[in-house]
């Protein structure tokens, strides 16, 4: 089945505690993206990748990396979370970016 | 970067009614603009997106049009049922995807 994976769906940590969100897809897609997601906000790009060793950033990168080692791998990294990162996070992906993007199943992330 | 502006915030329709939600863009250079549906608790997916070779677009119930000049898109929904109750985002590629804010649908049977 077509789709893409993110782990975990939820978590709850502190603050300063490093953690990894994961995002697989197995669509052969060149393109990847994280999104977060707040009330009255709609979806913002955190990072995005248009293929493998190639990232950029998307309208809020603060206090985010990411890394595209490998097609179909695009994890988020969060080296020093603060509760201003309590968030629901979608990683998605696409063919290329001018294309229907399909999105995973989203990560709520509180930061305490 | 480009400005991506969604009107309205809420929309509250009776069943059988039309809805419309417009988007506006800044960058003239943006050429795809897709419309996703979030259903409560669910991920985005897409019904309807028009590239900026088209004015027009529609399947179905749903609609997509786009005005170049003005810069700016509309999400048209005929015949509302309450399944279609949700919030719409509309988004414009231009090397990147930018969303605007959403627009919370209300079908009201």
């Amino acid at each position: 089945e077509a789709q893409v994976t993110q782990n975990p769906r939820y978590l709850i940590t502190v603050t300063g505690k490093k953690l990894t969100v994961t995002c697989s897809q197995n669509m052969n897609h060149e393109y990847m993206s994280w999104y977060r997601q707040d009330p009255g906000l709609g979806l913002r790009q955190i990072y995005y990748s248009m293929n493998v060793e190639v990232t950029d950033k998307g309208d809020v990168p603060e206090g985010y990396k990411v890394s595209r080692k490998e097609k179909r791998n695009f994890p988020l990294i969060l080296e020093s979370p603060s509760p201003n990162q309590t968030s629901l996070y979608f990683c998605a992906s696409s063919p290329q970016g001018r294309n229907e993007q399909f999105f995973g199943p989203g990560t709520r992330l509180t930061v305490l | 970067g480009e400005n991506v502006e969604q009107h309205p915030s809420t929309l509250s329709v009776q069943e059988g009614d039309s809805a419309v939600i417009k988007c506006t863009y800044s960058d003239s250079a943006s050429n795809y603009f897709p419309w996703y549906k979030q259903e409560l608790g669910k991920r985005p997916q897409l019904i309807i997106d028009i590239r900026s070779n088209v004015g027009e677009k529609k399947d179905q119930r749903i609609a997509v049009t786009l005005n170049k000049t003005a810069k700016h898109f509309s999400l048209h929904i005929t015949e509302t049922q309450p399944e279609d109750s949700a919030v719409y985002f509309c988004a414009v590629w231009n090397n990147d995807m930018r969303f605007g804010a959403g627009t919370r649908l209300t079908v009201k049977p």
